[in-house]
């Protein structure tokens, strides 16, 4: 069975820009949760989508924003970028909410 | 709010036990995970608590007890590939909904010959 996917892999951007990265869940998980990592803060929560429907979201801007389509494939975009939001971006799945998860490799967004 | 704490980095030698300690605060707990993050890569998941009591998977070994707010990691025979950030990780709705995973700032074990 297939991995969770991500893409891209590495992006570069500048500040001001937006960026949409990209996420497939491991075939047959229904949930896709989001994270941000960074040397500073570790790895920190940013939402989590079940069927379609953002169930949970941590603390984060709304510049940060998500959605999730019916075939469980999950987007998140970041408006406005800062220097601030450099960091790898994971991306995980789970059969079902609360269940173990499974990340992703990762998107590594460098904001210039 | 949720609170995780464990050390920093931690050094071992090859062949060697380590145990790696995990302490939280938090209020509605449901589970505690860990992950290993080699440097580059994404998490991989290692075990999972929920009852309090020794896991044992392998030369991987984790152990939780809720009324301490307390988990270790057991890693036995230690390989160098065994180098890498370990992620502890608490499920909980400190809210009353639904539950969200916190994760630790990672301890960074250094295995050398």
């Amino acid at each position: 069975k297939a991995g969770v996917t991500q893409t891209p892999r590495y992006l570069i951007k500048t500040r001001g820009q937006q960026v949409t990265l990209s996420c497939s869940p491991i075939s047959g998980h229904r949930s896709v949760s989001w994270y941000q990592q960074t040397p500073g803060q570790g790895l920190q929560f940013l939402f989590e989508y079940f069927s379609e429907t953002q169930r949970n979201k941590g603390n984060f801007p709304g510049r940060f924003s998500g959605r999730q389509f019916s075939n469980s494939r999950s987007e998140m975009n970041v408006s406005t970028l800062e220097l601030g939001d450099s960091a790898l971006y994971l991306c995980a799945s789970s059969l079902a909410m609360g269940d173990t998860q499974y990340f992703g490799p990762g998107t590594r967004l460098t904001v210039l | 709010g949720q609170n995780i704490d464990q050390p920093t980095e931690m050094t071992a030698t090859e062949g060697a036990i380590v145990q790696i300690n995990c302490t939280y605060q938090t209020s509605g707990f449901n589970g505690l995970f860990w992950y290993q993050q080699h440097a580059g890569e994404a998490p991989t998941f290692l075990s999972y608590n929920v009852l309090d009591g020794l896991e044992e998977k392998g030369r991987f070994s984790s152990f939780l007890s809720r009324s301490k707010g307390y988990s270790y990691l057991l890693l036995k025979e230690l390989q160098m590939k065994d180098s890498a950030s370990y992620l502890c990780a608490v499920r909980a709705n400190p809210s009353g909904g639904s539950y969200i995973p916190t994760f630790g700032r990672g301890t960074s074990l250094i295995v050398h010959p």
